[in-house]
């Protein structure tokens, strides 16, 4: 079976210190992967996504960059971090496209204060 | 620009009452458009719904579609108190990223 994987759960970072969030996934092979923010009481807002290695797709322009070094492997960076990065990050995956929809599936979250 | 708004923002409840929940959506090229539980971390998936006046049902749950008049709704019956969550509606577009638009989530809470 599939699964994913996103690691830390929490991080408190002070404001200008860099950001690397990482996600894997295990049990399927060539995923869609994606970024999203959850602000606080909001839905998710896409960041990124890739539809393989390498091939990164950005939705908001903003202070984060992503990439895609392996199959299922997703990292999200940023160089140096605003109090406006703090939120709830969430990465999932998902088959992908073809002829027939698919839903995404979603990590734990990682919860970022940046303070 | 795609817009995915869901109504309403916050709804409590008693147990054992009926809940409905709206998600409607102004977007182009949709392709499905789907429901997602979210308790603490994890959105957890619960329907996908493609074409029009076909219920999906799982146990106390059930999802329906107009895609005529572009809205869709969630509905729970006898809920109970581990139904407390946020539900999020999501909409699908053909694309190569089988990326998701959400809307900003209904936030349900069931008293005992």
């Amino acid at each position: 079976s599939q699964t994913i994987h996103q690691w830390p759960a929490t991080l408190v970072q002070p404001v200008g210190s860099p950001l690397s969030l990482e996600c894997t996934v295990e049990g399927t092979s060539n995923p869609n992967l994606y970024w999203y923010r959850q602000a606080a009481g909001r839905g998710l807002q896409l960041l990124f996504y890739s539809v393989g290695i390498g091939q990164i797709s950005s939705e908001v322009p903003q202070n984060l960059s992503a990439s895609r070094p392996q199959d299922r492997q997703f990292i999200l960076s940023s160089k140096k971090l605003l109090l406006s990065d703090s939120g709830f990050y969430l990465c999932a995956w998902s088959v992908l496209g073809g002829p027939v929809s698919t839903e995404a599936f979603f990590g734990q979250g990682t919860r970022l204060t940046v303070v | 620009e795609d817009k995915v708004v869901q109504s309403p923002l916050s709804l409590v409840v008693h147990e054992g009452d009926t809940v409905t929940l709206n998600c409607s959506y102004e977007v182009t090229n949709f392709r499905s458009l789907l429901w997602y539980k979210q308790e603490k971390k994890a959105p957890t998936f619960l329907f996908m719904l493609t074409s029009s006046g076909i219920e999906k049902k799982s146990g106390r749950l059930s999802s329906i579609l107009d895609k005529k008049e572009l809205f869709s709704i969630l509905n729970i019956i006898a809920t109970q108190t581990g139904d407390s969550a946020v539900y999020l509606c999501a909409v699908g577009f053909y694309d190569a990223g089988n990326m998701l638009t959400f809307g900003g989530g209904t936030r349900l809470m069931v008293k005992p």
